[in-house]
């Protein structure tokens, strides 16, 4: 139920391109689910995250999806760019508990 | 403003050596934590604590130690490294959980190799 399932593993984009990435939970307690973006060589920043009171939040390209009932979230990268080539991480969250994390998808986006 | 410093960058061990990776951050967090992570694997917690002198084991504990004097400080221990341990090493920190800001601020990692 601690599960967090993330496709796809890898994902490989044209520039301008929509990157999409999907996430699935079981655990109904989780109420915080955020997106952190790696780097090679660099450790994992919080790019983008979301409460279940919400069923949509945009920030720039960058677009959480969430849909409760289905316990799913997702990832949209509008007009991808090479610069966004990294690692993503879902995860997800509840009071008094640790942070749960999806296995990572490695997007590469093609100049 | 430093955030989370993690130091080595890089290390190679034998088979049994012991070592410390330390972790240190200056934004007064009260939550630190330890994370391993591995290939198509994600983040596991390892260790966490809540403040000074309060630890408590995360998903895969075994064959580390930690500990929390200070506020700053979080050092990771492997006591007889194995090849199993080979992995990149993240350290975390946050504000209080519950709190509007949940946000993680990792360092940038050690890449252990244990031969």
């Amino acid at each position: 139920q601690q599960q967090v399932k993330q496709s796809p593993q890898s994902l490989i984009v044209q520039k301008g391109g929509i990157s999409i990435i999907n996430c699935a939970y079981e655990n109904t307690a989780f109420d915080y689910f955020p997106w952190y973006q790696q780097f090679p060589g660099k450790g994992p920043a919080l790019l983008i995250a979301i409460r279940p009171d919400v069923s949509e939040k945009k920030e720039g390209r960058f677009t959480i999806s969430f849909n409760k009932s289905a316990k799913q979230f997702s990832l949209h990268i509008m007009d991808s760019q090479p610069g966004d080539s990294a690692t993503y991480f879902c995860a997800a969250h509840n009071y008094g508990q640790n942070f749960v994390f999806g296995p990572g998808t490695r997007l590469s986006v093609l100049p | 403003n430093a955030g989370v410093t993690q130091t080595p960058k890089f290390r190679i061990l034998k088979i049994g050596q012991s070592m410390t990776l330390q972790c240190t951050q200056d934004m007064n967090h009260n939550y630190m934590y330890w994370y391993r992570q591995d290939p198509g694997m994600g983040l596991k917690l390892i260790y966490y604590s809540v403040g000074a002198g309060i630890t408590d084991k995360g998903e895969v504990p075994n064959g580390y130690n930690v500990s929390r004097s200070t506020t700053e400080d979080f050092p990771l221990r492997l006591e007889l490294a194995a090849p199993s341990q080979t992995s990149v090493y993240f350290c975390a920190s946050s504000y209080p959980q519950g709190t509007t800001n949940e946000k993680l601020f990792f360092g940038s990692g050690t890449q252990l190799s244990v031969l």
